[in-house]
C-alpha cells in the first residue's frame, strides 16, 4: 500500500513565523504535490515536483516555497506565516505517465494566530 | 484554477438507500478518479477510470467514465453509516506530460439514522 505521511496533524503558529511542513512517501513516486483545502474553495494546488530539486508553481504559490532534496521528501515552507494561510494542507504523490492516481497524506491543520 | 462541477453538493439519505452523484466538465478528460474524505483526514482513492464507457466496481461502489469523456458518475449501493464523508471526483486532461489533476467541488454525504 502507498503510504504518504505528514510531519504534523495539527500546528499552531504565530504571524510572521517561518513554518515547515514535511511530507514523506514510501512508494518511490517521482511526483509530489502540495495542496491547501478551504471550505467552499476545494483543493487548490500550491506547488508540485516531478523530480528531486525540481519544482513548479501551481495555482496559488504566493507566500509559499518548496524544497525537494530527496525523492521521498517534499517540504512546504511558509516564509512568513499570515492568518490567511490558516488552512488544511495536503500532500500527495503519484507515479509519472499513465496512471495519474494521486495518493494523499492525512493532512496538516495549520492555524496561524 | 478550474474545478469540476459535482452534484449534488450534499445528500441526506437513510441507511440502506442507494446514492448517485456525478461530475461534469466542459473539457475532455482521459482519466477520472473518485476519492472519499472523512473529517480531519486526507482523501482516499476509491476508484480509477481510464477508458470512455468504462464501468468499474469496488465493493458497493460503482463508477463510470462517461462516453463523451466530459463526465463521470459514482453510485453507492445499500449505504451504511461508514459511507459518511465528502466524495470528490478528479480528472486528468488530455495534455501529454500533464500530471496535474483537476478536482471537483465535492458531494457531502450524510446518513440519517
Amino acid at each position: 500500500d502507498v503510504k504518504v505521511t505528514q510531519s504534523s496533524r495539527y500546528l499552531v503558529k504565530r504571524t510572521g513565523e517561518k513554518v515547515f511542513l514535511e511530507c514523506v512517501q514510501d512508494m518511490d513516486h517521482e511526483n509530489m504535490f502540495w495542496y491547501r483545502q478551504d471550505p467552499g474553495l476545494g483543493l487548490r494546488l500550491i506547488y508540485f515536483s516531478y523530480d528531486v530539486k525540481m519544482k513548479e508553481k501551481g495555482d496559488i504559490p504566493e507566500g509559499y516555497s518548496v524544497s525537494r532534496e530527496k525523492k521521498e521528501r517534499f517540504s512546504l515552507i511558509l516564509e512568513s506565516a499570515s492568518t490567511n494561510q490558516t488552512s488544511m494542507y495536503l500532500c500527495a504523490s503519484s507515479s509519472p505517465g499513465g496512471a495519474y492516481e494521486q495518493y494523499f497524506g492525512p493532512g496538516t491543520r495549520l492555524t496561524v494566530t | 484554477g478550474q474545478q469540476l462541477n459535482q452534484s449534488p453538493q450534499s445528500m441526506f439519505i437513510q441507511e440502506g438507500e442507494d446514492v448517485s452523484m456525478n461530475c461534469t466538465s466542459s473539457s475532455i478528460f482521459n482519466t477520472w478518479l473518485w476519492y472519499k474524505q472523512e473529517p480531519g483526514e486526507g482523501p482516499v482513492l476509491l476508484i480509477a477510470l481510464y477508458k470512455a464507457g468504462e464501468l468499474t466496481s469496488n465493493g458497493r461502489l460503482t463508477a463510470q467514465f462517461g462516453i463523451t469523456r466530459k463526465d463521470s458518475f459514482l453510485n453507492i449501493s445499500a449505504s451504511i453509516p461508514s459511507d459518511v464523508g465528502i466524495y470528490f471526483c478528479a480528472g486528468q486532461q488530455m495534455n501529454f506530460g500533464n500530471e496535474k489533476l483537476t478536482f471537483g467541488t465535492g458531494t457531502r454525504l450524510t446518513i440519517i439514522p
